[in-house]
């Protein structure tokens, strides 16, 4: 089946660590897209990329880095700096790469992160 | 900026009865719309899109919306929900100018047996 798979579900990381999440798709999509969701904020845009090896900032990128080697990978990684890490993480990915969103996004199922 | 509004955060029904989520959008020359849906956690799953076309839009699970231009509003509505529809729903916009996706704040919907 094709989809979107991000791991690990629930991950709890102590203050001052850096952790990564998965996200990858065998969709063949060109876009992929990670969101942070927060009770009654909705979902914030951290990190976008259209294609391989090019990636831009979202809304909220700060304390967040990404990379983009392979066309189906796209991890995140929350680092130290990120003041307020914990929250439900979204990957999602759209065949659309060209500018102008008019793709429909297909989102794995989330990873929830606890900082403890 | 463009942005996507979604008037209420909570609404309550009753089971069977109709239903209503309310979404405006910012105007823009080209805007494309789209609903999603969210069970607890999980992701979100599409429900019904407009790109073009007929105004009124029809979705998965009995849901449909109505494109109306000149009042920049998207709602999503079901004539008789079940409980099996209890989620948070996200109304969101894709722009040209934007190059991205923006969503809404989301509304919850909780059915009453």
């Amino acid at each position: 089946d094709g989809g979107i798979t991000q791991s690990p579900k629930y991950l709890f990381r102590k203050e001052g660590q850096n952790v990564t999440l998965s996200c990858e798709q065998n969709l063949n999509h060109d876009a992929m897209y990670w969101y942070r969701q927060d009770p009654g904020q909705g979902l914030r845009l951290i990190y976008y990329s259209q294609i391989v090896n090019d990636f831009q900032k979202g809304d909220i990128a700060e304390g967040y880095s990404v990379s983009r080697e392979k066309k189906e990978s796209f991890p995140l990684t929350v680092t130290s700096a990120q003041k307020n890490p914990t929250a439900f993480y979204l990957c999602a990915s759209s065949i659309d790469a060209a500018g102008g969103g008019t793709g429909e996004l297909f989102f794995g199922e989330g990873s929830r992160l606890t900082v403890l | 900026a463009q942005s996507v509004t979604q008037l209420d955060s909570q609404v309550p029904v009753f089971e069977e009865a109709p239903v209503e989520l309310r979404c405006n959008y910012s105007s823009s020359v080209s805007v494309y719309l789209f609903w999603y849906v969210q069970y607890p956690n999980q992701g979100l799953q599409l429900l019904l899109k407009y790109l073009s076309g007929s105004t009124l839009v029809k979705g998965i699970n009995g849901f449909e919306a109505e494109f109306n231009k000149s009042q920049t509003s998207f709602h999503l509505r079901k004539p008789s929900v079940h409980i099996s529809d209890t989620a948070e729903y996200f109304c969101a916009g894709g722009y040209s100018s934007a190059s991205k996706i923006i969503f809404g704040s989301g509304t919850r919907l909780s059915i009453r047996p």
